[in-house]
C-alpha cells in the first residue's frame, strides 16, 4: 500500500523559507504512471495546488506561487522536497504532499494517495 | 485558469436520504479526442487528508461505496450521496484535471438534519 508521510518544520519566521519532505513508500517514486505534488489548505480553507514533479525531473507549477517554490526528488531516497521562498501569514496552511495519476503524453490527472498533511505556522 | 464553482456551500440531510452537490467549471473539462471528463470528487473529514472518490467525472475509486456516484459532462457535474449514513459528514470538493493549474472548487459541507 503506497504511503506518503510529509516532514518539516512547524514553524517558520516571515521572509525565510520553508522546507518540507515527502517520503514516499510502498511504491517506487520512479513509476511511470506518477507524478508527485505538494498541496496547501489554509485553516478552515479550501485547496490550493502548489508544484508537481516527475522522477525524471518534469515538473508543472502554480503560476500564483512559482516564483518562491522550488521542488526536487530524491530518487535513491524515495523522497521529494518543496521549497517557499520569502514566506508571509498568507503560507500558513496545512501542506499535503500526494501521488497525482498521471499518464503519457498527458498533463497528470487526479490525486489518489494523499499524506496526512503537516501544519506550518509563519509567525515570528 | 479554469474556476471551480460548487453549489451549495452546506446542506444538511437526514440519514437515508439523497445529498446531491453540484460543480460547475468555467470552462468545459471535456476532453473531445476521448470523450472524458477531467474532473474528480473529493471527501474531507475534519483532520484527515481528502479522500478520492470519483475520477473522470462518474468512475468510483476502489473501495469507495456504491451510494456515491458522479455524473455530468462539459461544465456542469453532479456528485449525489444516494443514501446518507453518519459517515458521510465531511466537506466536499471537486477538482478539475484538464490544464494546468489544476484547481479545486471551494468545498460543499454536508451534515446530519
Amino acid at each position: 500500500q503506497l504511503q506518503l508521510q510529509e516532514s518539516g518544520p512547524g514553524l517558520v519566521k516571515p521572509s525565510e523559507t520553508l522546507s518540507l519532505t515527502c517520503t514516499v513508500s510502498g511504491a517506487s517514486i520512479s513509476s511511470s504512471n506518477s507524478y508527485w505534488g505538494w498541496i496547501r489548505q489554509p485553516p478552515g480553507k479550501g485547496l490550493e495546488w502548489i508544484v508537481n514533479i516527475y522522477y525524471s525531473g518534469s515538473t508543472y507549477y502554480n503560476p500564483s506561487l512559482k516564483s518562491r517554490v522550488t521542488i526536487s526528488v530524491d530518487t535513491s531516497k524515495n523522497q521529494f522536497s518543496l521549497k517557499l521562498s520569502s514566506v508571509t501569514a498568507a503560507d500558513t496552511a496545512v501542506y499535503y504532499c500526494a501521488r497525482h495519476r498521471y499518464q503519457l503524453p498527458e498533463v497528470p490527472y487526479y490525486f489518489d494517495y494523499w499524506g496526512q498533511g503537516t501544519l506550518v505556522t509563519v509567525s515570528s | 485558469d479554469i474556476v471551480m464553482t460548487q453549489s451549495p456551500d452546506s446542506l444538511a440531510v437526514s440519514l437515508g436520504e439523497r445529498a446531491t452537490i453540484n460543480c460547475k467549471s468555467s470552462q468545459s473539462v471535456l476532453y473531445s479526442s476521448n470523450n472524458k471528463n477531467y474532473l474528480a470528487w473529493y471527501q474531507q473529514k475534519p483532520g484527515q487528508p481528502p479522500k478520492l472518490l470519483i475520477y473522470w467525472a462518474s468512475t468510483r475509486e476502489s473501495g469507495v461505496p456504491d451510494r456515491f456516484s458522479g455524473s455530468g459532462s462539459g461544465t456542469d457535474f453532479t456528485l449525489t450521496i444516494s443514501s446518507l449514513q453518519a459517515e458521510d459528514v465531511a466537506i466536499y470538493y471537486c477538482q478539475q484535471y484538464y490544464s494546468t493549474p489544476f484547481t479545486f472548487g471551494p468545498g460543499t459541507k454536508v451534515d446530519i438534519k
